[in-house]
């Protein structure tokens, strides 16, 4: 049973380009968190969504930042006209509906812009 | 959910005993206390959560005290590669697994040889 996929590992960008991030999660879970870690920081909450929904986006930022959980494929992450500030380590997570455990963490994009 | 409070770093001879502290004072009857890691430049690793009974898995043993405000995470016997970032937090384990996670600073494990 695979973990939780996140893919690229590794995505460089220039100022001003869309950075695209992916998320499978796992066989069975229904439910994907997003989380930002910059340089030497904690993990922030960034959002929350179920299939076809966004449940929780607070910590998101309000602009160039946006998220999506389709029917069918990963989940998407998605920033638009990336600046310096964007670089950092994205992770994703999964659960399932009933969450005793907690939630699979994948292991992460690393997002550098230049 | 409850605030936690836990020491910046801690140090750990390795095939030691490494007792990591937390205090969540605030806590409410319905929230968990969880414990997770993050070993370099990886994602955050499930260790073991509780209510009130003190839990033991393959990984760690978790001690939560009677009044609950405070537990403490066992790894019996240390080794290199538990260095890591080692998270306690508390929230509501509900049905429809709603709740985000929400990470502190959490405390820098290093164990040395």
């Amino acid at each position: 049973n695979a973990g939780v996929m996140q893919n690229p590992r590794h995505l460089v960008r220039r100022r001003g380009q869309e950075a695209r991030l992916r998320c499978s999660p796992m066989k069975g879970h229904s439910h994907v968190y997003w989380y930002r870690q910059l340089p030497e920081e904690g993990l922030k909450f960034m959002v929350y969504l179920q299939k076809e929904n966004i449940i929780d986006e607070s910590g998101m930022p309000k602009e160039r930042f946006s998220a999506e959980f389709p029917k069918e494929g990963p989940s998407i992450l998605r920033i638009q006209q990336v600046v310096r500030g964007d670089s950092a380590a994205y992770f994703c997570a999964s659960s399932p509906l009933t969450s005793a455990e907690g939630y699979t963490f994948g292991s992460g994009t690393r997002l550098t812009v230049v | 959910d409850a605030k936690t409070t836990q020491p910046p770093s801690m140090d750990c001879a390795e095939g030691r005993a490494a007792n990591l502290p937390c205090n969540h004072s605030t806590i409410s009857g319905n929230e968990y206390v969880y414990w997770y890691r993050q070993i370099h430049s990886q994602g955050p690793q499930y260790i073991i959560h509780g209510l009130k009974n003190n839990e033991t898995n393959e990984m760690a043993s978790l001690i939560i005290t009677e009044d609950r405000k405070s537990s403490t995470l066992i790894l019996p016997h240390a080794t290199l590669r538990d260095t890591a970032v080692y998270y306690c937090i508390v929230r509501v384990r509900n049905n429809n697994a709603g709740n985000m996670l929400t990470f502190g600073g959490g405390t820098r494990l290093m164990v040395k040889p």
